[in-house]
């Protein structure tokens, strides 16, 4: 219940095209889903976060969709350019007392120039 | 002007001793974190402290002791170190202990431990 799982591991999309990655999650207590940027030797940094009460945030090329029935949300990246290129994690959190960070596995993305 | 900020970056260090790492916020922020990063990039929370008190304490050895000594500060020393310990360590903050805050990450230290 406490898992979020992340695909897919690995992505390599070309200069231009979109990127998707998705997670999926068990617990419905659930109620706040961000996704963390990290690029090598660095430490994670917020990139955009939705709420359970929205379906769709979009910020710039960066959209989150969310499906609250499938328990399923996913990170769009639009015209993906190499400096996209890091890892993306998601991560769900919920108003137990402790609201800590549950993180998926990570996705390598490489974009080609 | 680094808002979290961990010393060392890097440590090298042998099987058996003890160490510690220091984590410095200087966003004014109540909520602090340890974070282990392993190999395969898995990033899992350690502990939590809000306003000095320990929120979140998950199923660390307890070798791994953090220390709070103010809202700014959270340390953490580990004893008797072990292989399986090397990983990079993140410290981050948050402005307040809640669901909806965004968590502001350091850079990481490296732990090798041979």
């Amino acid at each position: 219940q406490q898992q979020v799982k992340q695909s897919p591991q690995s992505l390599i999309v070309q200069k231009g095209g979109i990127s998707i990655i998705n997670c999926a999650y068990e617990n419905t207590a659930f109620d706040y889903f961000p996704w963390y940027q990290q690029f090598p030797g660095k430490g994670p940094a917020l990139l955009i976060a939705i709420r359970p009460d929205v379906s769709e945030k979009k910020e710039g090329r960066f959209t989150i969709s969310f499906n609250k029935s499938a328990k399923q949300f996913s990170l769009h990246i639009m015209d993906s350019q190499p400096g996209d290129s890091a890892t993306y994690f998601c991560a769900a959190s919920y108003t137990s007392g402790t609201y800590k960070y549950i993180f998926g596995t990570g996705t390598r993305l490489k974009v080609l120039a | 002007d680094t808002a979290v900020s961990q010393t060392p970056k890097y440590l090298v260090t042998q099987m058996g001793n003890d160490k510690s790492i220091k984590c410095e916020q200087n966003l004014g922020h109540d909520t602090m974190y340890w974070y282990k990063q392993d190999s395969k990039k898995f990033l899992k929370i350690m502990f939590s402290y809000n306003n000095k008190e320990l929120i979140i304490n998950e199923t660390v050895p307890n070798r791994f002791s953090p220390k709070s000594p103010d809202k700014a500060h959270l340390n953490l020393h580990i004893n008797s170190l072990e292989l399986g310990d090397s990983a990079v360590y993140f410290c981050a903050s948050s402005p307040l202990f809640g669901s909806y805050n965004e968590q502001f990450f350091g850079p990481g230290t490296r732990l090798t431990v041979l």
